[in-house]
């Protein structure tokens, strides 16, 4: 089953801020490597598929990148609705589908 | 617009089962596969399940293998998640959701979400 490690565990930034959320996997999954956005009470939201396409609707702040084990979600100037916990999750090596622990992202 | 509206969760004693269903609307049921992933109270999300398009293909985690079913009723627009021996641990909000965006494939991305029903076991 291959582990996906986030960092940080939480990340305190203000509005208008550039953030930078890492992803680690424990073994190669190509770029085959999704982002997800969930607010409290709220169901997740795919932002980021395939390592950098966006999905439907998602701004264009929101950029992704990577490949092999090493990958970054950037959102460029943070927006007060950004504040959320944000999630990655491989398709490489399944079953499972494997999510890592998530990042907290909160208004400093 | 795609919505996903799960329904059958509540409270329930180990060891007991209880079955979940999910609504699907705004797009073709038929043409996508379906997941339910699960989640915790204050934890991550937990991959649970995936069915085919078709229904042909199922695979489950390891933690669910042998006590969950994963189904789906085409003809009914209806997912199913048929949950027994359910143990403290399976406590969590059940999540259904689409796996797109490629049609009648297994692309293990979810693209669509519900908002979830809360399973709880407890004695």
């Amino acid at each position: 089953e291959i582990v996906l490690t986030q960092s940080p565990a939480t990340l305190s930034l203000s509005p208008g801020e550039r953030a930078t959320l890492s992803c680690r996997a424990s073994q190669s999954v190509d770029f085959y490597l999704a982002w997800y956005q969930q607010k409290p009470g709220q169901a997740p939201r795919l932002l980021i598929y395939d390592a950098s396409k966006r999905a439907t609707g998602i701004p264009a702040r929101f950029s992704g990148s990577g490949s092999g084990t090493d990958f970054t979600l950037t959102i460029s100037s943070l927006e007060p609705e950004d504040f959320a916990v944000y999630y990655c999750q491989q398709r490489s090596n399944w079953p499972p589908i494997t999510f890592g622990q998530g990042t907290r992202l909160e208004i400093k | 617009q795609v919505q996903l509206v799960e329904s059958g969760g509540g409270v329930v004693q180990p060891g007991r089962s209880l079955r979940l269903s999910c609504a699907p609307s705004g797009f073709t049921f038929n043409d996508y596969a379906m997941h339910w992933v699960r989640q915790a109270p204050g934890k991550g999300l937990e991959w649970v399940a995936i069915i085919s398009y078709d229904g042909s293909d199922k695979y489950y985690a390891d933690s669910v293998k042998g006590r969950f079913t994963i189904s789906r009723d085409n003809s009914e627009n209806t997912l199913y998640l048929q949950m027994n021996s359910l143990r403290a641990e399976d406590t969590a909000v059940y999540y259904c959701a689409r796996d797109g965006p490629t049609k009648q494939q297994l692309v293990l991305i979810v693209d669509y979400w519900g908002q979830g029903t809360l399973v709880t076991v407890s004695s």
